[in-house]
C-alpha cells in the first residue's frame, strides 16, 4: 500500500518568516495531495491540494509543489503569522474512486511572535 | 450549516467494556471514515464505508467494528476495549467525485480505557 513520508516533525519558525514542510510518497499511481492543518484541540481542515496534472498551485500565503518524477511535494507557507502555529498533515491517494488517503505522520509548526 | 457530529465528545472506561461511537453527517455525503489520531502517528484509518452496503477495513481494524445504520450515520464499536485503544477518534465524510475530493472531519471524541 501507500507510504506517506512526512518531515519534519517540528518546525519552529519566527513571524515574517517562510515554513516549508516536505513529503514522499511511494506509490506512483497517487495523483491526489491534499494538506490539512488541525490547531491544537480542533477538527482537522482542508487548507490546499494538488492534482497529478498540476505542478504547483497557490492559495495567498500557501503554495504546494508536486515533483511527480521524485514523489516529492511540500506545503510552503510565506509570511508566517501566529495563526498559523498548528499541526499540519499531508497526505496521497490514488483517485481510482475505490481508495482513500493515506496521511503523513503531522508537523507541528510554532510561530513564534 | 451542513456538519460532521461525533457522540460522545470524552469518554472515560476500563479494560474490557463495549464502547460504541457514533457519527452523523448532514452534508449528503456517501462516503463515512473512521480515524484514530495517536500524537507523533498522524491519522490511522480504521474502517470506511462508500455507501450503506459497504464496509470496508482500514490500516488498524484489528479490535474494531463498525456499523453503517443509514447514509447519515456510522458507529464505531470497540468489542472489548483495551489501555492501547486510548486515542482521539475522528469521523470523517467525503463525496464520491472523481479526481479527489474533500473530506470533512467531525470534532473528535477523546476515549481513555483505564
Amino acid at each position: 500500500g501507500e507510504n506517506v513520508e512526512q518531515h519534519p516533525s517540528t518546525l519552529s519558525v519566527q513571524e515574517g518568516d517562510s515554513a516549508v514542510i516536505k513529503c514522499t510518497y511511494s506509490d506512483s499511481a497517487s495523483n491526489y495531495f491534499p494538506w490539512y492543518k488541525q490547531e491544537l484541540g480542533k477538527r482537522p481542515q482542508l487548507i490546499i491540494d494538488i492534482r497529478s496534472n498540476v505542478g504547483e498551485k497557490k492559495d495567498q500565503r500557501i503554495a504546494v509543489t508536486l515533483n511527480k518524477t521524485a514523489k516529492h511535494f511540500s506545503l510552503h507557507i510565506t509570511e508566517t503569522q501566529p495563526e498559523d502555529s498548528a499541526v499540519y498533515f499531508c497526505a496521497a491517494s490514488k483517485w481510482t474512486g475505490y481508495s482513500t488517503l493515506t496521511f503523513g505522520k503531522g508537523t507541528m509548526l510554532l510561530v513564534s511572535p | 450549516d451542513a456538519d460532521v457530529t461525533q457522540t460522545p465528545r470524552n469518554r472515560i472506561t476500563k479494560t474490557g467494556k463495549r464502547i460504541m461511537l457514533e457519527c452523523s453527517q448532514t452534508k449528503g455525503h456517501d462516503r463515512m471514515y473512521w480515524y484514530r489520531q495517536d500524537p507523533g502517528l498522524g491519522l490511522r484509518l480504521i474502517y470506511y464505508s462508500f455507501d450503506v452496503k459497504d464496509i470496508n477495513k482500514g490500516e488498524i481494524s484489528d479490535g474494531y467494528s463498525v456499523s453503517r445504520q443509514a447514509q447519515a450515520k456510522f458507529s464505531l464499536s470497540l468489542e472489548s476495549a483495551i489501555p492501547n485503544q486510548t486515542a482521539l477518534y475522528f469521523c470523517a465524510t467525503s463525496d464520491g467525485l472523481a479526481g479527489g475530493s474533500e473530506q470533512f472531519f467531525g470534532p473528535g471524541t477523546r476515549l481513555t480505557v483505564l
